[in-house]
């Protein structure tokens, strides 16, 4: 079965510096997604960014981009420019391509911002 | 665009009553939906998907019987909590997809109390 861990289940980090959260997976698959959601206090859950398994580049939305390791199965997220509406859960999710296509997601990481 | 509708936000209700929870699927047609439920400070866990027009999959240790959805059109899925007691009080959530090769969007999410 696919696992996604989180390590970190709290991270900080001063507003307009940068910060970068882990995620680690585990799957025998050769083709799949990797995604990172934000669950800020109101608990809506939004998508930050995907990651298509079988492309090289890594993907970036603005401020937030991603270090995609295949080999390594690691898959972390770097917020640039870190922002006060930033602060929220960060949840790591995996989905398998092919079969059963559910969202296994990671324990989640506390990010806080200092102003 | 991609939103996800979900409702009510907030019930209460006593123990021994059934509550239905909405999710909508407002600006596109939603072949497969997902319900979730999360624990305070916890990671998402998947309840059931449930693709329209046919019986909802229930992951491993999700009693069929007390948590009943149904997803009788593209754009509507229902999950109701029958007989709810005080341990069915948590946070729930539902997801929408489209296509199978398309990121699940989120609804706010029902927080559920028994009293």
């Amino acid at each position: 079965a696919q696992t996604v861990t989180q390590s970190q289940p709290e991270m900080s980090v001063q507003e307009a510096e940068t910060v970068t959260l882990s995620c680690t997976y585990d799957t025998s698959e050769s083709d799949y997604y990797l995604f990172w959601y934000k669950q800020p206090p109101s608990r809506q859950m939004i998508l930050v960014i995907r990651q298509e398994a079988y492309k090289q580049q890594n993907a970036t939305e603005n401020r937030f981009s991603v270090n995609f390791q295949k080999a390594a199965k690691s898959f972390s997220l770097k917020i640039s420019d870190s922002q006060l509406g930033d602060a929220a859960m960060y949840f790591c999710a995996y989905r398998r391509i092919q079969g059963a296509q559910k969202l296994v997601f990671g324990q989640g990481t506390r990010l806080t911002i200092n102003p | 665009g991609a939103v996800v509708s979900q409702h009510p936000s907030w019930v209460i209700c006593k123990s021994g009553t059934s509550v239905k929870i909405e999710c909508r699927s407002l600006d596109f047609q939603a072949t497969t939906m997902f319900w979730y439920r999360q624990f305070p400070k916890q990671s998402l866990m998947l309840m059931a998907t449930s693709n329209e027009g046919s019986k909802a999959t229930y992951e491993q240790g999700v009693e069929k019987d007390k948590f009943l959805i149904n997803h009788a059109s593209l754009t509507l899925s229902t999950l109701t909590v029958t007989s709810a007691h005080p341990e069915d009080s948590s946070f729930y959530i539902c997801s929408a997809r489209r296509f199978v090769d398309q990121p699940q969007h989120f609804g706010d999410g029902t927080r559920l109390s028994i009293l």
